[in-house]
């Protein structure tokens, strides 16, 4: 069965430090991997993908398959990256998102 | 475009009604998903269609039909609620099918069953 896990509820640094979010899943194939971010009072969205290896808002995802992870990382957080910040993965037409991560950044 | 539209925003049942949670997409997107999110356990999948007159279980679909008869709409019933459906249901859109691409979001459903 299909299983992400994100270890840590919350997540707290002061801004300009860097923040590394983490995901774990489990899956035996070539799996398709996401994050998605909800701001306050916003929908939820798309960040960013692992097939498109692009850097979004300074965010980046690197997918390890060895240890079976997705973390999502930046150099220096902002204020505005406080979020809710969910991975996903999507398999045979069916997405499956992990508990998610609160990020505080404070200043 | 409107996105990905979701109806009510708020309802309150009591335990047996049955209602309708409302989706409709104007992106002519092949995709669409229902979803529940509960504290601390991120979002699961109730079910998904991948086009008109196509739908399928997600995770957690008991108690919970769909109908896919149109592109554009999506609508999730409710047949008798119990308070374990007390939720935020999000309806999610996506443009393919075969490789789905970005899950476009309705704004939710705060539900409450008493």
């Amino acid at each position: 069965a299909q299983r992400v896990t994100q270890p840590e509820k919350l997540l707290s640094v002061f801004k300009g430090a860097p923040v590394e979010l983490k995901c774990n899943y489990s899956y035996s194939g070539s799996p398709e991997l996401f994050w998605y971010v909800q701001y306050s009072r916003q929908r939820l969205q798309l960040l960013l993908r692992h097939i498109s290896r692009e850097s979004i808002k300074g965010f980046t995802a690197d997918l390890n398959k060895g240890e079976t992870s997705f973390h999502l990382k930046k150099p220096f957080a902002q204020e505005e990256d406080s979020a809710m910040y969910y991975c996903a993965l999507f398999n045979f037409n069916k997405f499956y998102f992990g508990s998610g991560t609160k990020l505080n950044v404070k200043p | 475009n409107a996105g990905v539209t979701q109806t009510p925003k708020f309802q309150v049942l009591k335990t047996g009604q049955s209602m309708t949670l409302q989706c409709a997409q104007d992106m002519n997107h092949e995709y669409m998903s229902w979803y529940r999110q509960d504290p601390g356990m991120g979002l699961r999948l109730i079910h998904y269609s991948v086009g008109a007159g196509i739908t399928d279980q997600g995770e957690v679909p008991n108690g919970y039909n769909v109908s896919r008869s149109t592109t554009e709409d999506f609508p999730l019933r409710l047949l008798s609620a119990a308070p374990s459906q007390t939720s935020v249901y999000f309806c999610a859109s996506s443009y393919r099918s075969g490789r789905v691409g970005e899950q476009f979001f309705g704004p939710g459903t705060r539900l409450t069953v008493l």
